[in-house]
C-alpha cells in the first residue's frame, strides 16, 4: 500500500480558509466511508478531527469539516487561526483490517 | 480525561528485542479495540498493528508479520508490542491509540492516542 497523497504544505491568512486534499485509490479513499483526519502539532500526540469522512468529534471548532469526492478526501479549514498551525494527516481503512495514512500537511498561518 | 502512557522505548541493535507497555486510564478498557501506530520522519504515520477487546482477535502491517506481537492484559488496563529482530527501518516513535469505529466491529478511526515511545534500532 502507498501512502496517501497530500500536498506537503498550504498555507493562510487568520480569517481565510485552506484545503488539504488527501488522494488515495478505488481500494481505500474511494472504496470505503472510513477517512479520518487527526491534527499533530510539535512533539504532540496526533488528535482526531474527523471521522467517517465528516464527523466532527465533540470539541473539535466547526470551522473543521471533512469531504470526499471518488479518491479524494478534503479537510477544510475555514476562518484559520493562529492554534491551526499544525501537520494534518489524513487516514483510510484500507480493507484486509489495515489502513493508510497520508504522507501529512503542514499548515501555516501567516 | 482518557489516559494513554507508552513506556519501554530505548536504543536497540539491529536483530535485538524490546517490549513496548501502554498504561491506559480513565476509560473502560475492556469495551475498545487497541492500536499501536509508528511515525518516522521518511514514512510519516504506519498502522502496525489492532486487538481485539478481549484479545482474542489481532492484525499486523506486512512489514512487522512474524516479528511484532501485539497483546493487552484487561485486569492491569494495558496494552503491550512485543517487537522482535528489530531492523534500523523500525526507528520511529510509537504511539498507543484507541480504536473505534462508525458502524460494524472493526475499528476505522482511532480516538485517543499516548504521547509516544522512541524506538531507535542502531548499532
Amino acid at each position: 500500500q502507498s501512502a496517501l497523497a497530500q500536498p506537503r504544505s498550504v498555507s493562510g491568512s487568520p480569517g481565510q480558509s485552506v484545503t488539504i486534499s488527501c488522494t488515495g485509490t478505488s481500494s481505500d479513499v474511494g472504496r470505503f466511508n472510513y477517512v479520518s483526519w487527526y491534527q499533530q502539532h510539535p512533539a504532540k500526540a496526533p488528535k482526531l478531527m474527523i471521522y467517517g469522512v465528516i464527523t466532527r468529534p465533540s470539541g473539535v471548532p466547526d470551522r473543521f469539516s471533512g469531504s470526499k469526492s471518488g479518491n479524494t478526501a478534503s479537510l477544510t479549514i475555514s476562518g484559520l487561526q493562529a492554534e491551526d498551525e499544525a501537520d494534518y494527516y489524513c487516514c483510510s481503512y484500507a480493507g484486509s483490517y489495515t489502513y493508510v495514512f497520508g504522507t501529512g500537511t503542514e499548515v501555516t498561518v501567516l | 480525561e482518557v489516559q494513554l502512557v507508552e513506556s519501554g522505548g530505548g536504543l536497540v541493535q539491529p536483530g535485538g528485542s524490546l517490549r513496548l507497555s501502554c498504561a491506559a486510564s480513565d476509560f473502560t478498557f475492556t469495551d475498545f479495540w487497541m492500536t499501536w501506530v509508528r511515525q518516522t520522519p521518511g514514512k510519516g504515520l504506519e498502522w502496525v498493528a489492532n486487538i481485539k477487546q478481549d484479545g482474542t482477535d489481532t492484525y499486523y502491517m506486512d512489514s512487522v508479520k512474524g516479528r511484532f506481537t501485539i497483546s493487552r492484559d484487561n485486569a492491569k488496563n494495558s496494552l503491550y508490542l512485543q517487537m522482535n529482530s528489530l531492523r534500523a527501518e523500525d526507528t520511529a516513535m510509537y504511539y498507543c491509540a484507541r480504536g473505534r469505529f462508525v458502524s460494524g466491529w472493526y475499528p476505522d478511526y482511532f480516538d485517543y492516542w499516548g504521547q509516544g515511545a522512541l524506538v531507535s534500532v542502531s548499532s
